[in-house]
């Protein structure tokens, strides 16, 4: 099976920098997601990292260390809209792309 | 131009009916998949169709019966409702099980009296 464990939730003020951990155990990893979900709709795919190292793209970067099982979230230049929960998800097992999620972290930004 | 899309958006019923949720994409993507989200927000797989053939089934109740009548739809049907099976309801497409973006529908969210 596969563990992943991130912070139930955090705060953070607009117009600051956020990082979300993400820790994971499981045999046979694939690749790391995360995705963002607002209060009322559907996830959306924000990134998805297969290698070691940092992938940005825009306000959003996310890290990868495959052998802590170790990822991040980094949100940069914080916006209200920013809030939201941001669900990380790992896929494992023979070139299964099909992922599972963690619980999901709240982030609340305030002015 | 709506990617993914759901019917209907909210579904009220009592326990013991059947009811389906339908499924459909515009994307062209071979690989659909339904997604169980509870109160705690924990999103979780439950089937995945990849052409028309199930390619994954985690420890889903055989109340929950998937029918894919072509590439481009996938609908759950649920019989006998229970309430633990009030939940937010997502349908997802991907091009290619191997894929690694899956593009999510608005949700269904079912209250089972």
């Amino acid at each position: 099976g596969q563990n992943i464990d991130q912070p139930t939730e955090m705060t953070a003020t607009e117009g600051a920098i956020v990082q979300i951990n993400c820790t994971y155990q499981t045999s046979g990893f694939n690749g790391l997601f995360w995705y963002q979900q607002h209060a009322g709709e559907a996830p959306t795919f924000l990134s998805y990292n297969v290698l070691d190292g940092l992938e940005e793209k825009g306000r959003f970067s996310s890290f990868l260390s495959r052998s802590k099982g170790y990822s991040y979230l980094l949100l940069k230049e914080l916006q209200m809209k920013d809030s939201a929960s941001y669900l990380c998800a790992v896929t494992a097992g023979g070139g299964s792309y099909i992922p599972t999620f963690g619980r999901g972290t709240s982030l609340i930004v305030h002015p | 131009d709506t990617a993914v899309s759901q019917t209907p958006k909210y579904l009220v019923t009592q326990m013991g009916n059947d009811k389906s949720i339908k499924c459909e994409q515009n994307l062209g993507h071979d690989t659909m998949y339904w997604y169980k989200q509870d109160s705690k927000k924990f999103l979780k797989i439950m089937f995945s169709y990849n052409n028309k053939e199930l390619i994954i089934n985690e420890t889903v109740p055989n109340r929950f019966s998937p029918k894919s009548p072509d590439k481009a739809h996938l609908n759950l049907h649920i019989n006998s409702l229970e309430l633990g099976d009030s939940a937010v309801y997502f349908c997802a497409s991907s091009q290619g099980a191997q894929s690694h973006e899956q593009f999510f529908g608005p949700g269904t969210r079912l209250t089972v009296l």
